[in-house]
């Protein structure tokens, strides 16, 4: 039982490359969240699923998109990085009392 | 709108008590959440309070929810250099799924 994985754990983009962030959760969770941590910021979030094949916008989801297309997957897509989405991006997961937050990955746009 | 207030920074001897304050400004949360990131890594769920308690203990933690106030507490008694942390209060979302609103966070700073 892993919980809740992502993948890469870091990466480092130029401006105007585009990259996907993948969540995995194995605890057949229906809720599933993609947020975003900066220096000094609690988490803000950016897009949700509410189950498989639905999506909705966060308080920051401007240039991101995802797509929930299996139940375990939450995919988190950026078309065209900017410095601005530097940042350290938590996928998470819950039943209806617990979230459950994968470790992270790193994100560094130059 | 929604906002979860945290003061920054807290400083404590090892073996004393601290707490943590928290303020929120939605009263239909369900639940408010209490979590722990150590330096590089993820967010650790220490515990939960669903709505309609007062308290709630576990171990050394106490969460304490002043419903009225919207004012939630996290009291680590016996406190170890191994709790130096940042500690996030969170409230449950009304409008996003059952998203979280994070505050910005407290570091919890423990001396020898």
């Amino acid at each position: 039982n892993a919980g809740v994985t992502q993948t890469p754990k870091f990466r480092v983009l130029k401006t105007g490359q585009s990259m996907t962030l993948l969540c995995a959760q194995d605890m057949n969770h229906e809720y599933m969240y993609w947020y975003r941590q900066d220096p000094g910021m609690g988490l803000r979030l950016i897009h949700y699923s509410v189950g498989e094949g639905t999506t909705a916008k966060g308080e920051v989801p401007d240039g991101y998109n995802v797509s929930r297309l299996k139940k375990q997957n939450f995919l988190l897509g950026l078309e065209s990085a900017a410095p601005s989405q530097t940042s350290v991006y938590f996928c998470a997961s819950s039943s209806m009392a617990e979230q459950f937050f994968g470790p992270g990955t790193r994100l560094t746009v130059l | 709108g929604e906002d979860v207030e945290q003061s920054l920074f807290l400083s404590v001897r090892e073996g004393d008590s601290s707490v943590i304050n928290c303020t929120y400004t939605d009263s239909s949360s369900t639940y408010l959440y209490w979590y722990k990131q150590e330096p590089g890594a993820g967010l650790q769920l220490l515990t939960y309070i669903f709505s309609n308690m007062d308290m709630k203990q576990d171990q050394r933690l106490t969460v304490l929810l002043n419903k009225k106030d919207k004012h939630l507490s996290l009291r680590i008694a016996d406190t170890q250099t191994g709790d130096s942390a940042i500690y996030f209060c969170a409230e449950s979302s009304a409008q996003a799924g059952t998203a979280l609103i994070f505050g910005k966070g407290t570091t919890l700073s423990v001396s020898s």
